[in-house]
């Protein structure tokens, strides 16, 4: 499978605690996306990152929230402090350039307890 | 912010009908794209759109990106049971990589 793989699928944290959300882009791809989706709402971005440089990071939040996309390894979101309203689904999705297609991940469900 | 504005919000057709829905925008895009999301899943490719009033179809989908560049539809034909799911408009402006999405279409389809 040469798509765009999250883990974990599934992630419970209690209040505080610290979530990090992996993406490992499809083969090919340099480009990078972080969304959210709240239940019965369309995606919102996040980040857009190109191998080691952030893009455009006009959907994050202020606080708590960074992305990083390293030269090797996966793209992570990292969550700190997690708060009941950051309960969403995270998706990623790649692309070859910023005007090509995005592909999807199936997202990581992120409950906070 | 930018915003798109998807509709119906939701559809109940019976088999082998057609379906169109669409999205519209007060800003520009350079480019539409159609996305369907089945749940517990990420949301798939259906059809890419980069030009004005360009037509393009994959299989029973075809989709158009409007004229002025504010708006796009997605046409389904004779519908089946496999296409019950929540199609997603997406736009994009600009020289960034960041898409705007609609709110969602909810097909369902009765056998």
């Amino acid at each position: 499978n040469a798509g765009v793989m999250q883990n974990p699928r599934h992630l419970v944290r209690r209040r505080g605690q610290e979530a990090r959300l992996r993406c490992s882009p499809m083969k090919g791809h340099s480009h990078v996306y972080w969304y959210r989706q709240l239940p019965e709402e369309g995606l919102k971005f996040m980040v857009y990152l190109q191998k080691e440089n952030i893009i455009d990071e006009s959907g994050m939040p202020k606080e708590r929230f960074s992305a990083e996309f390293p030269k090797e390894g996966p793209s992570i979101l990292r969550i700190q402090q997690v708060v009941r309203g950051d309960s969403a689904a995270y998706f990623c999705a790649s692309s070859q350039g910023f005007n090509q297609p995005q592909h999807f991940g199936d997202g990581t469900r992120l409950s906070i307890l | 912010g930018q915003q798109l504005n998807q509709s119906p919000q939701s559809m109940f057709i019976q088999e082998g009908e057609d379906v169109s829905m669409n999205c519209t925008s007060s800003s520009i895009f350079n480019t539409w794209l159609w996305y369907k999301q089945d749940p517990g899943e990420g949301p798939v490719l259906l059809i890419a759109l980069y030009k004005a009033g360009e037509l393009t179809s994959n299989g029973r989908l075809t989709a158009q990106f409007g004229i002025t560049r504010k708006d796009s539809f997605l046409n389904i034909s004779a519908s089946i049971p496999s296409d019950v799911g929540i199609y997603f408009c997406a736009g994009r402006s600009g020289n960034t990589g960041k898409l705007i999405f609609g709110q969602g279409t909810t097909l369902q389809v009765k056998p």
